[in-house]
């Protein structure tokens, strides 16, 4: 079962707008991690924040994670045509760390 | 990602059929892994693999088998494929232990069984 849950199932801007997607989850983690997926291809990871940290900045990217709500956030901004794709968010806890993923956030960006 | 390569790409088989699906990776990374990706379901795990000698069942083994014959190949078999195993494959490598376990995946393997 998903541990971490994405929100919007799907989310549709205009290029230039900024796109923010969330993930929820339910027990306490190691990390999150965002990866992206372009239309039936292999997911890439963009990013990973740790439980200590509260926010964590890549480029246009910019994650933020609040463990007392059990919540992070996926902002992209500026976006463009190319950020088109799925978002999945990835917790890991206990020791293996293996990350399990959500049911993603589908994003189209509108040139 | 060109260092974690599956084949085939795509495969249409009937029920009933055995099929193999082949992951390699030039990664040089220990832990091998494969999921399965089904529309409004996002990744489930499948069987992953810590090293040669250590094969671990995931959210979802049955119905499925894996080998890891090397490092670098880890291997998928359905032994009598039916339709609800219609899905996208996927084999993902990270590197050796510790934390965090940041995944590169493989282009994927669409499966139909007809």
């Amino acid at each position: 079962s998903q541990q971490g849950e994405e929100d919007p199932q799907a989310l549709s801007i205009q290029e230039g707008e900024n796109a923010t997607m969330n993930c929820s989850y339910k027990t306490s983690i190691n990390n999150l991690q965002w990866y992206r997926q372009n239309s039936g291809r292999g997911l890439v990871h963009l990013i990973l924040i740790r439980s200590n940290e509260r926010e964590k900045h890549s480029g246009r990217l910019r994650v933020t994670l609040d463990t007392s709500k059990k919540s992070s956030s996926l902002l992209i901004t500026a976006s463009r045509a190319a950020d088109t794709a799925s978002y999945f968010c990835a917790t890991d806890a206990g020791g293996s760390y293996i990350p399990t993923f959500g049911r993603g956030t589908s994003l189209i960006v509108h040139p | 990602d060109a260092d974690v390569t599956q084949t085939p790409r795509n495969r249409i088989t009937k029920t009933g059929k055995r099929i193999m699906l082949e992951c390699s990776q030039t990664k040089g990374h220990d832990r091998m892994y494969w999921y399965r990706q089904d529309p409004g379901l996002g990744l489930r795990l499948i069987y992953y693999s810590f090293d040669v000698k250590d094969i671990n069942k995931g959210e979802i083994s049955d119905g499925y088998s894996v080998s890891r014959q090397a490092q670098a190949k880890f291997s998928l078999s359905l032994e009598s494929a039916i339709p609800n195993q219609t899905a996208l494959y996927f084999c993902a490598t990270s590197a050796n232990g510790g934390s965090p376990d940041t995944q590169y995946f493989g282009p994927g393997t669409r499966l139909t069984v007809l």
